[in-house]
């Protein structure tokens, strides 16, 4: 298996854009999880998909920020506008289930920055 | 406010040594937790993981020991080897409905000298 897909690796760009980030997860996983990994915080998980659907967004940090999972192998992750302090690496992850016994399997991740 | 902490940010130890990295949480809910290895340019790999009702799980070279009183984990790399060399992130969840929430500690980057 090619594990989980992420385009692009890296994305410049300059404030007030709008960012897409994409992912493809693992064929036959059904979850799903967007990451965001900046010095000052860590990794922290922004969006929970089970089964194409947003479980958990209480960790996207505003409204700029919208996650889609329109079918069990793609998903998107949008910033717009874009802001500097939201200059980070973004990683997707997804499992077979989201209990504790499943793994999470990540992406390499997507590295923003926004001038 | 950091739930799991991670406080040292760096560890260099020679080849062939054990390497100790320490973690420690403070949310009396979380009681699964698991260690992930992270490679430049890659994302984060599972390494191993322990449920609370043990105080020790082994694979390998690789075991984690919990202190449940003391709110501490460490993972223990014995021999270490340079391909150990990696940031090594501690992670912690509850077993409740939100089971799939991993709280990540800021990671330790292990340097291992040949």
């Amino acid at each position: 298996d090619a594990g989980v897909i992420q385009s692009p690796r890296h994305e410049v760009t300059e404030m007030g854009q709008e960012v897409t980030l994409r992912c493809k997860p693992i064929s036959g996983h059904n979850s799903l999880f967007w990451y965001r990994q900046t010095m000052m915080r860590g990794l922290e998980l922004l969006i929970y998909f089970n089964n194409n659907v947003p479980i958990d967004d209480s960790g996207m940090p505003e409204d700029r920020f919208s996650a889609k999972m329109p079918n069990a192998s793609f998903s998107t992750l949008k910033i717009q506008p874009s802001e500097p302090r939201d200059s980070a690496v973004y990683f997707c992850a997804s499992s077979l289930g989201g209990g504790l016994s499943n793994e999470q399997f990540f992406g390499p991740g997507t590295r923003l920055t926004v001038l | 406010d950091q739930q799991v902490k991670q406080n040292s940010p760096s560890l260099s130890v020679q080849e062939g040594r054990i390497s100790i990295l320490n973690c420690d949480y403070t949310n009396s809910m979380f009681d699964y937790f698991l260690w992930y290895k992270k490679y430049p340019a890659e994302g984060p790999t599972f390494l191993i993981s322990i449920s609370s009702i043990k105080d020790k799980n082994e694979d390998g070279r690789f075991t984690v020991f919990l202190n449940k009183s003391a709110k501490h984990l460490s993972l223990h790399i014995v021999p270490s080897q340079p391909g150990d060399s990696a940031v090594y992130f501690c992670a912690a969840t509850g077993s409740g409905g939100s089971n799939y929430k991993l709280t990540f500690g800021k990671g330790t980057l292990l340097t291992v000298n040949p």
